[in-house]
């Protein structure tokens, strides 16, 4: 089955610096991925996706990255601000399993 | 505006006793899901429904039940068999196509408490 996990429970940026939030998964047969940010009390929101057949997905101050060789995803915030402060979650999705299997999260604090 | 709405928000319950919660969207999607999260944990699949009359066991299902009698609401009932029924309870739904897999919608989710 699919196993997502993230790297870090905690990651503790100043406001202004990139943050990189990284992901690792086990399925091979993953196809299909999307980070999610999640504030205190309130259900996750979608960031960005990204798929297999592609190493890179641009958004608005955010970017997604995936290594398939390694099996290992990131997501970079430029420019972090106090808003960006939550808990950010990677899931996946392979052939064979039509819902995302989410990883345990890392709490992103921005200190100003 | 369209959404998904879960209610209640906060419910305790008393040992021994089941309990329903509401899910319902006007996004017009045909896949909804039921994820369960316990503090500092990602989210754990219970069920899913891809369409209509259907719906498949995620990682969790044991003391867990679904139906799925209109495209709109997709009510969970945690049951007295469930032995640790406390926990934030997610609701979502996904646009497409029955073996859809995008983006999810999520609900502000629901807060169950045994006392």
């Amino acid at each position: 089955g699919e196993s997502v996990g993230l790297h870090l429970p905690t990651l503790s940026v100043q406001e202004g610096d990139n943050s990189i939030i990284n992901c690792a998964y086990s399925n091979s047969a993953s196809d299909y991925f999307i980070w999610y940010k999640q504030e205190s009390g309130k259900g996750p929101q979608f960031i960005i996706d990204i798929r297999s057949n592609m190493d890179k997905r641009q958004g608005q101050r955010v970017t997604a990255l995936l290594n398939k060789t390694v099996k290992h995803l990131s997501l970079q915030i430029a420019a972090t601000q106090p808003g960006d402060s939550a808990v950010y979650f990677c899931a996946g999705a392979g052939t064979g399993r039509r819902a995302l299997t989410f990883g345990s999260g890392t709490r992103l604090q921005v200190q100003p | 505006d369209g959404g998904i709405t879960q209610s209640p928000k906060y419910l305790f319950r008393k040992e021994g006793q089941n309990v329903t919660l509401s899910c319902e969207q006007n996004l017009n999607h045909d896949a909804m899901y039921w994820y369960r999260q316990d503090p500092g944990q990602g989210l754990r699949l219970i069920y899913y429904s891809q369409i209509v009359n259907d719906f498949q066991k995620g990682d969790i299902a044991e003391g867990y039940s679904v139906s799925r009698e209109k495209k709109e609401s997709f009510p969970l009932t945690v049951t007295s068999a469930q032995k640790n029924p406390t926990a934030f309870y997610l609701c979502a739904s996904v646009p497409g196509g029955p073996m859809s897999t995008g983006e999810l919608f999520f609900g502000e989710g629901s807060r169950l408490t045994v006392l």
